[in-house]
């Protein structure tokens, strides 16, 4: 039972456009939420974060969007770079477990 | 470089076979986290310990085991291994646990084929 989705495998944008990826969460008690960034051949590391007491947070070119009557949750990417191509984890946190989405691929081409 | 130090990079063993994949830390980190990455599975968590005790399970087959030493360094235990257990497994440290409004820091993996 996949807690965590997100249902797109892959993006691709034009740099200086703004990205969107998306995730769902099934489960009310999840108190914090987090996206991860993957590329290839390293672990993942971390980019942005949220508590479920929020409904935005912002980062520089990264904002976090929670949802929680949708239970949804999204990052904009706002410009793109070809350097933020890797893989996108969404997580959410559930005491001392930290569930992961199936990760969304982000191409941005010039 | 996250400062998590996962040992080997790659492995490749037959089925039926164990393997030990070993974990260090981040220096100051009490905790360990295991997760198994498969094709289109994305991040399944396997297990957690804190300085020394077990401190959540995850999705762990019986056939796995985990444990971490004094020094805090973390190993997980593979055995009757099968085809489906190739994957990246990747391990990650933070201070304490219970506060994962704290990032994650994880090690590059471990890469496990098993043919």
């Amino acid at each position: 039972d996949q807690q965590v989705k997100q249902n797109s495998p892959s993006l691709s944008v034009q740099e200086g456009r703004i990205s969107i990826l998306n995730c769902d969460y099934t489960n009310s008690m999840f108190d914090y939420f987090l996206w991860y960034k993957k590329y290839p051949a390293e672990g993942p590391t971390f980019l942005i974060s949220i508590s479920s007491i929020k409904d935005k947070n912002e980062d520089g070119r990264f904002t976090v969007f929670l949802n929680k009557s949708a239970k949804h949750l999204s990052l904009h990417i706002v410009p793109s770079q070809p350097g933020d191509s890797a893989v996108y984890f969404c997580a959410a946190s559930e005491t001392d477990k930290l569930i992961f989405g199936t990760g969304t691929r982000l191409q941005v081409f010039p | 470089d996250s400062g998590v130090t996962q040992t080997p990079k790659h492995l490749i063993t037959a089925t039926g076979q164990r393997v030990t994949l070993r974990c260090s830390p981040r220096s100051g980190d009490l905790s360990v986290y295991w997760y198994q990455q498969s094709l289109d599975q994305g991040l399944q968590f396997l297990i957690q310990y804190y300085n020394g005790e077990e401190r959540a399970k995850g999705n762990i087959l019986e056939r796995f085991s985990a444990q971490q030493f004094p020094d805090l360094h973390s190993e997980l235990n593979l055995s009757s291994l099968e085809l489906g257990d190739s994957a990246l497994y990747f391990c990650a440290s933070s201070v304490r646990p219970g506060q994962l409004n704290e990032k994650l820091f994880f090690g590059s993996g471990t890469q496990l084929s098993v043919l």
